[in-house]
């Protein structure tokens, strides 16, 4: 069964102090890893997909990473408002499923 | 403009009672979903549907139906709801870009089963 772990589930940080957060996998036939942003009290939002591994994206102070187990989203000098719940989700097997499996995310609370 | 709209925002109801969450997009997205967030904060997959046709339907139970009138509107209807149904309900859409796979979401109903 396709397997998504999000670590850590909670993580403060200072305004400025640049961390990690990592997404671990375990699926059969990876399609893609993607990383969305929560909101309280909103749906998902769309940071990133990553395909290969060694592949890299970036948007602002986000920077996605994938190898072959696992994934991390980079926050360079974080602000208060980067403070979400980000998501990872992992699309796997073949014949033209959509299905997204997510993982739990990780709560992230940046203070001034 | 709203891209995924869903609604109601909130919904309070008691057991055994049957209730509808309708959801429209403006996106001309070809595909839909609905995802359920449990309490525990998993989002999982509950049903898609590509062109008014049902592609994914995960294990679901039966007292939940889902209807695509057309592929801008997926609405689901829940019989006989059990206080387990309790969970806030997301519904999306996707578009397949140069970024790979896009979902939008909505912003969710909150369900609460009493």
């Amino acid at each position: 069964e396709d397997q998504v772990t999000q670590s850590p589930e909670a993580l403060r940080l200072q305004e400025g102090e640049s961390s990690s957060l990592n997404c671990s996998y375990t699926v059969s036939g990876l399609r893609g890893l993607f990383w969305y942003r929560q909101d309280p009290g909103k749906g998902p939002e769309f940071l990133f997909t990553l395909y290969s591994a060694g592949e890299e994206k970036e948007k602002e102070r986000l920077k996605a990473t994938l190898t072959k187990k696992e994934s991390f989203l980079h926050i360079t000098a974080p602000k208060p408002e980067d403070s979400a719940t980000y998501l990872c989700a992992v699309q796997a097997g073949q014949g033209g499923s959509e299905k997204l499996v997510f993982g739990k995310g990780t709560k992230l609370t940046v203070n001034p | 403009d709203t891209a995924v709209s869903q609604t109601p925002k909130y919904l309070v109801t008691q057991m055994g009672n049957d209730k509808s969450i309708k959801c429209e997009q403006n996106l001309g997205h070809d595909t839909m979903y609905w995802y359920k967030q449990d309490s525990k904060k998993f989002l999982k997959i509950m049903f898609s549907y590509n062109n008014k046709e049902l592609i994914i339907n995960e294990t679901v139970p039966n007292r939940f139906s889902p209807k695509s009138p057309d592929k801008a509107h997926l609405n689901l209807h829940i019989n006989s709801l059990e206080l387990g149904d309790s969970a806030v309900y997301f519904c999306a859409s996707s578009l397949w870009t140069g970024e790979g796979e896009k979902l939008f979401f909505g912003s969710g109903t909150q369900l609460s089963v009493l």
